[in-house]
């Protein structure tokens, strides 16, 4: 079956622009999950949704972030007034429920740019 | 805090050489112990998973134990191939309701024949 999607695959963007990064994670999987991955350096969680609702956000760096899942599938991870140091890989996984043991699956990435 | 700390690459070896990245964690509680690997122009994959003390994950030829008292997940394998160049990271996950991912650096790993 068809694997998380995520677009654009790259977006480049102005400093103090606003931006919107997509997420179709797998069908049926309930929890999903936004991370940061900046260059050579290992993910960083930054927010997981249960369904339509942020369970945790404790990862988001600032207000200028935030993400939105109306519908408990596709989610939208929006940052305004973008900044040279949100330049990054922004990483979407999903899986089938949120227990210790589930399988997260990830998305190729939407690689950000800003100028 | 709770962090993951792996070894620095790259790691360069020949076509069969025995490979190890050794990856150590601090964390409350017991969490779960994880190795993604990231192949050049793909997204991230779960290689293998541990999920307490004392459990061997083992997958396509790569092994690692989840060692409590040395608090290590150190991967391995006997004989790697040029196939298995890639981004190797460390995680733990923290179990504070869901899986929050805790990643290492990330290890690269290269092969050659």
């Amino acid at each position: 079956g068809a694997g998380v999607s995520q677009t654009p695959s790259n977006k480049v963007t102005e400093k103090g622009k606003y931006v919107e990064l997509r997420c179709d994670p797998i069908s049926g999987h309930t929890a999903l999950y936004w991370y940061r991955q900046s260059l050579g350096q290992g993910p960083e969680f930054l927010i997981y949704f249960q369904g339509t609702g942020a369970a945790d956000d404790s990862g988001l760096p600032n207000d200028r972030f935030f993400a939105v899942r109306p519908e408990g599938s596709v989610s939208t991870l929006k940052i305004q007034r973008t900044e040279r140091g949100d330049s990054a890989v922004y990483l979407c996984a999903s899986s089938q429920t949120s227990g210790r043991a589930n399988e997260q699956f990830f998305g190729p990435g939407t690689r950000l740019t800003v100028l | 805090g709770d962090s993951v700390t792996q070894m620095e690459g790259p790691v360069t070896l020949s076509e069969e050489a025995f490979l190890t990245i050794n990856c150590t964690y601090t964390a409350t509680g017991y969490p779960s112990l994880f190795w993604y690997v990231q192949y050049p122009g793909e997204g991230l994959q779960l290689l293998l998973k541990a999920t307490k003390a004392d459990d061997k994950g083992s997958n396509k030829g790569f092994e690692a134990t989840y060692r409590k008292e040395t608090t290590s997940f150190h991967l391995e394998k006997g004989s790697v191939q040029v196939s298995d160049s890639a981004v190797y990271f460390c995680a733990l996950g923290l179990n504070t309701g869901f899986q929050k991912l805790v990643f290492g650096t990330g290890t690269r790993l290269l092969v050659s024949p």
